[in-house]
């Protein structure tokens, strides 16, 4: 099965906002919302930022929102700043086929 | 809290089998709400889903890797384990264990606690 699509590196300056954009097809990413967010400091595990396509756990910034449309799930961090610099991974459900996918990742840097 | 720990060896020669075990702490492998998963990250980042299993034993698996897996539950010492049968070289990961929220106990949801991983190289 083919991984979600995601643009490899993003770049943005304190105080920005910047959304990574990730692309399935409509028997994955736009079928079921399912779609998580992890983040991924150096030498770390991946860490859920946002679940069930929208959803923030608590203790996560309210400065990480996501949204979905059709085959399409966005990432947004509002008031960028150099502590969110990471990468960050997609990933979602495609049924009993698939099961999970994981997008190549998108490595955020905070200039 | 709870927390997984990966074990096995770091060095596998090609066509041989893999054998990792993850140990449970701070909480119980048989919780009904948790399905026991393995993950793995290849060098150049990439994340890949191998398969997950529930306390009951019952498994589900890679679809592109079914054929070469295999996964095992021992609830008596809160552990799970995962077999990588014919390794090659495009097996050498960090391979990770981690704890999926079964939510209702009807869709899995995200993987939310994770193992540090161990790193499997296979070279002869």
């Amino acid at each position: 099965q083919s991984a979600l699509t995601q643009p490899a590196s993003m770049s943005g300056s304190p105080g920005q906002s910047i959304t990574i954009s990730c692309t399935g097809t409509n028997i994955d990413l736009g079928r079921y919302n399912l779609v998580t967010w992890y983040q991924q400091f150096p030498g770390k595990v991946p860490k859920v930022i946002i679940y069930e396509d929208v959803q923030r756990p608590s203790g996560v910034s309210d400065r990480f929102s996501a949204s979905k449309s059709g085959n399409t799930a966005s990432l947004t961090i509002s008031g960028l700043q150099a502590e969110d610099e990471a990468d960050y991974y997609c990933c979602t459900y495609g049924g009993s086929a698939i099961f999970w996918i994981f997008g190549g990742g998108t490595k955020l840097t905070v200039l | 809290q709870v927390q997984l720990q990966e074990s096995g060896p770091g060095l596998v020669n090609p066509s041989q089998t893999l054998s990792l075990t993850c140990t449970v702490s701070g909480g119980s492998i048989n919780d009904g709400a948790y399905w026991w998963t393995w993950i793995r990250q290849f060098p150049g980042k990439g994340l890949e889903w191998l398969g997950y299993i529930y306390y009951s034993g019952t498994a589900f698996y890679n679809p592109s890797l079914r054929s070469r897996l295999a996964m095992s539950i021992d609830t008596s010492n809160n552990q799970f384990s995962l077999m990588v049968r014919s390794v090659t070289a495009a097996d050498t990961a960090m391979y990770h264990c981690a704890r999926a929220f079964y939510k209702n106990g009807v869709v899995v949801i995200s993987f939310e606690i994770w193992g540090q991983g161990t790193m499997v190289t296979v070279s002869s």
